[in-house]
């Protein structure tokens, strides 16, 4: 079964340094998204992206984010300046269809802000 | 915009017995999600509910939407150490909004 995958499984970085975790969507997705979950909390939305443009975001999605998709594979979300808040798993999801449609989670990146 | 709310936050039965999450909104649900999260693990989809009143099973889970399409429910018939984890309501229209989640814990 096609999978979303996820590198790195873990990523451990200091204040203020820029950190970009990586997924590979499911390959005939059209729609692919950021969740965060701090630990042993609600699984949060941060951003989807549509058509190479971003459809929606949420208010934890401020300037330090971006998300891109470089090369019709990778989609990747980068963070420009990390907070200690910005520790959680990241979750990469992707659907075929529109926000009614079944989201396919990868497995996350563990981001540890120290 | 939409949000849900589920109870309990936390269960913990016997292995055997019968599991209840419900899951509620104050507006009308264009659509409700179930995912569950194993230990550890990713949320995995588990199905969706789109009609107003309508039930879907599978195996031991039964998945509820109310008439009013206001709540839902996931019942778990005879609970085994597999359905550990956390089960997630969600909830869709521009974007689909996750609900606290009810962790469910199962003693052998």
């Amino acid at each position: 079964e096609p999978e979303v995958t996820q590198t790195p499984s873990h990523q451990v970085t200091q204040m203020g340094q820029e950190v970009i975790l990586r997924c590979v969507p499911i390959s005939n997705h059209l729609y692919f998204y950021w969740y965060r979950q701090i630990l042993g909390q609600k699984v949060e939305f941060l951003v989807s992206f549509y058509n190479n443009e971003i459809s929606e975001k949420s208010e934890i999605f401020d300037d330090q984010f971006s998300v891109e998709r470089p090369d019709g594979s990778n989609f990747t979300l980068k963070i420009r300046s990390t907070k200690l808040e910005d520790s959680a798993m990241y979750f990469c999801a992707s659907s075929a269809g529109g926000p009614g449609s079944p989201l396919h989670f990868g497995n996350g990146t563990r981001l540890t802000v120290t | 915009g939409q949000q849900v709310m589920q109870i309990p936050q936390y269960q913990h039965v016997q292995e055997g017995e019968d599991f209840t999450t419900y899951c509620n909104s104050s507006t009308t649900l264009s659509n409700i999600q179930w995912y569950k999260q194993r230990p550890g693990g990713h949320p995995v989809f588990l199905i969706q509910l789109v009609k107003s009143g309508e039930v879907k099973k599978q195996k031991r889970l039964t998945f509820q939407f109310g008439e009013a399409k206001k709540n839902s429910s996931l019942h778990i018939t005879a609970t085994q150490t597999t359905d550990v984890g956390t089960y997630f309501c969600a909830t869709s229209y521009d974007k689909v909004i996750f609900g606290p989640g009810t962790s469910l814990s199962v003693i052998p």
